[in-house]
């Protein structure tokens, strides 16, 4: 596709309920970013993986949050018996490896009830 | 630990009045200022990477600067379509980004 797509667009959850949010980076991107955007706040960092190898997971705040890649393309974080403190927008971004300039997509609201 | 800070929270002009938003950052070894503009409900939006203290780079009424403490985003005679959220971000380290909270912008007719 023409962009970092993001599915589902909104997930409202309940409260102990576990999600799954999709993320197709942009063809040939090696690199992938997934951060949580909380209302009124800049991005935060959760995970990073270059191809299938998740290089970095410094961000994710809890055992709960699981991410994967696992052919080098499409990726899914799943977080597990989510909380009223998970809601916010989670965001994919892409790029190419050595290149700094990475796109993002639309992000998934969720909402935990 | 790498931080932004963004300033002011939130910019109102009017059409035409020119101004400035302001990144100020610390960092241990800086590989890259990226500066991204954000519409409600949408992703970041990429505008710029600068690299070295001293680099300016433009786009349409977009201007990014960089010193070895900060950034500004200058905008010059701001129309009502630039109003949105301006985040700074960077690059330290790692492959991570570290943004700041963002600069929301307003540009009234």
């Amino acid at each position: 596709g023409a962009g970092v797509s993001q599915s589902p667009r909104y997930k409202v959850a309940k409260r102990g309920q576990d999600v799954a949010l999709r993320c197709d980076p942009i063809s040939g991107h090696v690199s992938l970013f997934w951060y949580q955007q909380a209302l009124g706040q800049g991005p935060e960092f959760l995970t990073y993986f270059q191809n299938e190898a998740q290089l970095d997971k410094s961000g994710l705040p809890s055992d709960r949050f699981f991410a994967e890649r696992p052919e080098g393309s499409v990726s899914t974080l799943k977080i597990q018996r989510t909380q009223q403190e998970d809601s916010a927008v989670y965001l994919c971004a892409s790029s190419f490896v050595g290149e700094t300039e990475a796109f993002f997509g639309q992000g998934t609201r969720l909402t935990v009830v | 630990e790498d931080q932004v800070t963004q300033s002011p929270e939130a910019l109102r002009l009017q059409e035409g009045e020119s101004s400035s938003l302001n990144c100020s950052y610390t960092v241990s070894g800086l590989r890259g200022l990226f500066w991204y503009r954000q519409d409600p409900g949408k992703g970041p939006e990429f505008l710029f990477t600068l690299y070295s203290a001293g680099e300016e780079k433009e786009k349409e009424r977009l201007k990014a600067t960089l010193t070895k403490k900060e950034s500004f985003l200058h905008i010059t005679a701001p129309k009502p379509e630039d109003s949105a959220t301006y985040l700074c971000a960077i690059q330290g380290g790692s492959e991570k980004l570290v943004f700041g909270k963002g600069t929301k912008l307003t540009v009234n007719p």
